[in-house]
């Protein structure tokens, strides 16, 4: 157990919709990553935050967006959801100055 | 791309066979990361080799590193069923995490 947890565990709607992803990161750890992964296109990095603000931007679209909040926790809304989106979505954690990631189990994502 | 070049993209061997595991980068790189994935769930990370490093060992676990010609391999010695999984390098191109960036990974099986 990576001490990072993810919910929902599975996540079944239509296109169009809109969902939030929960995080809660590892005890101490102020930062928090997100990560999108697919067959097609690997493991994307989507976005970072550090301690309530935002550090970093990947591979990450408009209709995507994220927040953490002062309790450390995080979420990430996807909306206007489009059959593609369809993905299991990660969430990991580090201290901040650590090098190495702490992921959780995942979100997987199906949009009908 | 920055990402790393793994290969080969599946393997597949008997037990107690030794597996080995190659990434290739194309930039200069502040360390080098191995993760495993079993299906469906998170990433777990295995072990981290710096630039100025070049080979580490963790348990049944080796990992080379040769700057020169911007690869890592990742030994598994004495391979069990149990280390059946996907296998992901990460290239880190500076000191955090952020600028972590993930290959398409190795599909290991072991038969036993």
């Amino acid at each position: 157990d990576s001490g990072v947890t993810q919910t929902p565990k599975h996540l079944i709607t239509a296109t169009g919709q809109r969902v939030t992803l929960r995080c809660s990161p590892r005890s101490g750890d102020l930062s928090v990553y997100w990560y999108q992964q697919s067959l097609d296109q690997g493991l994307q990095f989507l976005i970072q935050y550090y301690n309530g603000e935002e550090r970093a931007k990947g591979n990450i679209l408009e209709r995507f967006s994220a927040q953490q909040f002062p309790d450390l926790h995080s979420e990430l809304n996807l909306s206007s959801l489009e059959l593609g989106d369809s993905a299991l979505y990660f969430c990991a954690s580090t201290t901040g100055t650590d090098e190495k990631l702490f992921f959780g189990s995942g979100t997987q994502l199906s949009v009908l | 791309s920055q990402q790393g070049e793994e290969d080969p993209q599946a393997l597949s061997i008997q037990e107690g066979e030794n597996a080995t595991m190659n990434c290739s980068y194309k930039t200069s790189i502040n360390n080098l990361q191995w993760y495993r994935q079993n299906s469906g769930r998170g990433l777990v990370h295995l072990i981290l080799i710096r630039s100025n490093e070049r080979e580490k060992h963790s348990g049944r676990l080796r990992v080379t590193l040769d700057t020169s010609k911007k690869s890592s391999s990742l030994l598994i010695t004495a391979s069990r069923a149990a280390d059946t999984a996907s296998y992901f390098c990460a290239i880190g191109y500076s000191g955090s995490a952020r600028q972590l960036t993930f290959g398409s990974g190795t599909q290991l099986t072991v038969l036993p």
